[in-house]
Formats: structure tokens, C-alpha cells, sequence
């Protein structure tokens, strides 16, 4: 079966916009997570979702950063006023009821 | 405070050796330790994990080997092959679908 998906593949974006990340879960995996790369780095957890609620959105760095799962399917991570700083992998994971979680190929932001 | 800590930072074996990478975690709460093998432009791709009631998992050439008491564990690659180059992250994670705690990450390169 198809594997987690994300979209856009790439993304560009002056300084000040506001950006949508895309993720589509493996069918029937309950549980969303939003991670994210930098160069050189190993992913840092963002937001988990258990169903429609985030369960666990320690790792939001600041309020720009905003993530929906209305459907408890599809999840949209929202950047506010992107910074610079926000250049990055950003990586989106599902599982089902244990511990695996399956990574999709991860969106790269590019905030000029 | 970095809860997983991974060495060495690269790696270079010759094809045909063994390719060790090792990594120490600080939360006694962790009960599910996962490798994951990352190629450039591609997500994470889940490789091989273990549970802390057993001190070895093997999968092919791909073996586990866990430490509880020193809080440690590592990833062996028996019979390295160039296909193997890639960067592996070691990862940690409690109970239940929790979020992953990532290491630095190893890039390992096997020469032909």
C-alpha cells in the first residue's frame, strides 16, 4: 500500500508569508506526527495528533507554528510569518496502535 | 538537554567489515529503542529496533545490541556493503505511540 505522502516536495518563501505543509498518513494509522530536519540533524518532534487532537504539541517552537488533523486523516502543519530560521526538512510520521512510526520524504522549506 | 547522544559522527568502513554505531540515552522511562537509515532526499526509513527485555536483536546483517544497566545501544552492520552508505539516527521513545527522541545521526560511508 501507498506510504505517508507529503506536499509540496519544496517550498519557497520570502520572509513575513505564511506557509501550509501538506501530509497524508498511511491508511488507517490513528497517529500523526510532525518532526523537523535540519542540516545535519536528526529530526526534532514537533506535534503529535491521536486522531483529530494534538495529544503532545511540546515541540511547536513558538506561536507561528500551528497544526491541524480535522478528519483525523490528512494533517496541515501552518507557519506564521516565516523567519529565515524556519529553513528546513520538515518530515511527517503515522503509526497505528504501537511504537513503529513510517516517515514520509518530508517537505523542504526555504524561507529567503 | 540532549537526551540521545550518538557516535561517531561519520563513519568509514571498508566493504565486507562491520560498521558499529552506538548510542547512549539519559531517560530511565525509554522502553523502545529504533534505528533508522536515512538516504539524501529521502525520510527516515525504520530499519531495526529493540525493546529493553532483550539484550540482542538480529535481522540479516542488521543486530541490535542493548545495554539497560549502562544505558546504552548499538547498531551493527555485518558484511558492509556500498549500498549500506547512508546516515543512520538512533532513536528512543516511551510507552505507547510516543514521540521519537532523536541522536545527531552517523553518516557512514562503506568504500567499494
Amino acid at each position: 500500500g501507498a506510504g505517508v505522502s507529503q506536499t509540496p516536495s519544496n517550498k519557497v518563501t520570502e520572509k513575513g508569508k505564511y506557509v501550509e505543509l501538506r501530509c497524508d498518513p498511511i491508511s488507517g494509522h490513528t497517529a500523526l506526527y510532525w518532526y523537523r530536519q535540519s542540516l545535519g540533524q536528526g529530526p526534532e518532534f514537533l506535534i503529535y495528533f491521536q486522531g483529530t487532537g494534538a495529544a503532545d504539541d511540546s515541540g511547536l517552537p513558538n506561536d507561528r507554528f500551528f497544526a491541524v488533523r480535522p478528519e483525523g486523516s490528512v494533517s496541515t502543519l501552518k507557519i506564521q510569518r516565516t523567519e529565515r530560521g524556519d529553513s528546513a526538512v520538515y518530515l511527517c510520521a503515522s503509526s497505528s496502535q504501537g511504537n513503529e512510526q513510517f516517515f514520509g520524504p518530508g517537505t523542504r522549506l526555504t524561507v529567503l | 538537554q540532549q537526551q540521545v547522544k550518538q557516535s561517531p559522527q561519520s563513519l568509514i568502513v571498508q566493504k565486507g567489515g562491520i560498521s558499529i554505531i552506538n548510542c547512549a540515552y539519559e531517560n530511565t522511562a525509554f522502553d523502545y529503542f529504533p534505528w533508522y537509515q536515512q538516504f539524501p532526499g529521502k525520510g527516515p526509513a525504520l530499519l531495526i529496533a529493540i525493546r529493553p527485555d532483550v539484550s540482542e536483536k538480529k535481522e540479516g546483517r542488521f543486530t541490535i545490541s542493548f545495554n539497560k544497566s549502562a544505558k546504552q545501544f548499538s547498531l551493527h552492520i555485518m558484511d558492509s556493503q556500498p549500498g549500506d552508505s547512508a546516515t543512520y539516527f538512533c532513536a528512543a521513545s516511551m510507552e505507547g505511540a510516543q514521540k521519537l527522541v532523536f541522536g545527531q545521526g552517523t553518516r557512514l560511508t562503506i568504500n567499494p
